[in-house]
């Protein structure tokens, strides 16, 4: 019963280096989503995906990089960290769209931007 | 553009009492209304689901309450335990959007 899994789980890099986050879900679900969670912002949708090869920018995208040649996969590229990026981040998967559908979340990735 | 608030911002209450969570929502055209509940360290995980056209929805000793006229929601918890100590989110979606408020941090004490 693995669900979605994120790693890794906390990450600690410099300014101007590359950080991949990755995401696995088990469910087979078509939408997957990845969310930063800062104070006093709530939840922001950074890029989500209707199904493999299909992605698209959320609210906040400047920054990032995502793909998705697999179903289960959805990895987040921070191609040059700031430390505007410092946050939690979470991945997220629907069997359908947010319209009608139960979100599931990971259990978060913490990253530090020094 | 899409708001969702959330009040209180924080709340403490002994074990055992009830309380009311509110969500005032402004996202249109509006789908459905979710509750999570997010312990610390730990992914959201949702509590309840309502469409524009419920009223209310219950999951054990947590019952949501939807008014689409007023654009409020809120979450009641009867007879609070300790492991309800938690941060609870509201989240409006349209379309397929979701607009998450900032939560409200509730302590539950002995």
């Amino acid at each position: 019963d693995a669900g979605i899994t994120q790693s890794p789980r906390y990450k600690i890099t410099e300014t101007g280096r590359q950080v991949t986050l990755m995401c696995h879900q088990t469910w087979s679900h078509s939408y997957m989503f990845w969310y930063r969670q800062d104070l006093g912002h709530g939840l922001r949708l950074i890029y989500y995906s209707a199904a493999a090869d299909i992605t698209d920018k959320g609210e906040v995208p400047d920054g990032y990089v995502v793909s998705r040649s697999k179903t289960e996969n959805f990895p987040l590229t921070l191609e040059s960290a700031t430390r505007s990026q410092t946050s939690v981040y979470f991945c997220a998967s629907s069997e359908w769209s947010t319209v009608s559908g139960e979100l599931f979340f990971g259990e978060g990735s913490r990253l530090t931007v020094l | 553009k899409n708001q969702v608030e959330q009040s209180p911002q924080s709340l403490i209450i002994l074990e055992g009492k009830n309380c009311t969570l509110q969500c005032n929502y402004t996202v249109s055209p509006f789908s459905n209304l979710r509750w999570y509940k997010q312990d610390t360290g730990r992914g959201p995980v949702s509590l309840t689901i309502m469409t524009f056209s419920e009223n209310t929805k219950s999951n054990g000793r947590y019952t949501a309450t939807l008014d689409a006229d007023t654009k409020q929601s809120s979450l009641h918890i009867t007879a609070s335990q300790l492991s309800d100590s938690a941060s609870y989110i509201c989240d409006g979606s349209n379309a397929g959007k979701s607009t998450f408020g900032d939560g409200t941090t509730l302590t539950v004490k002995p």
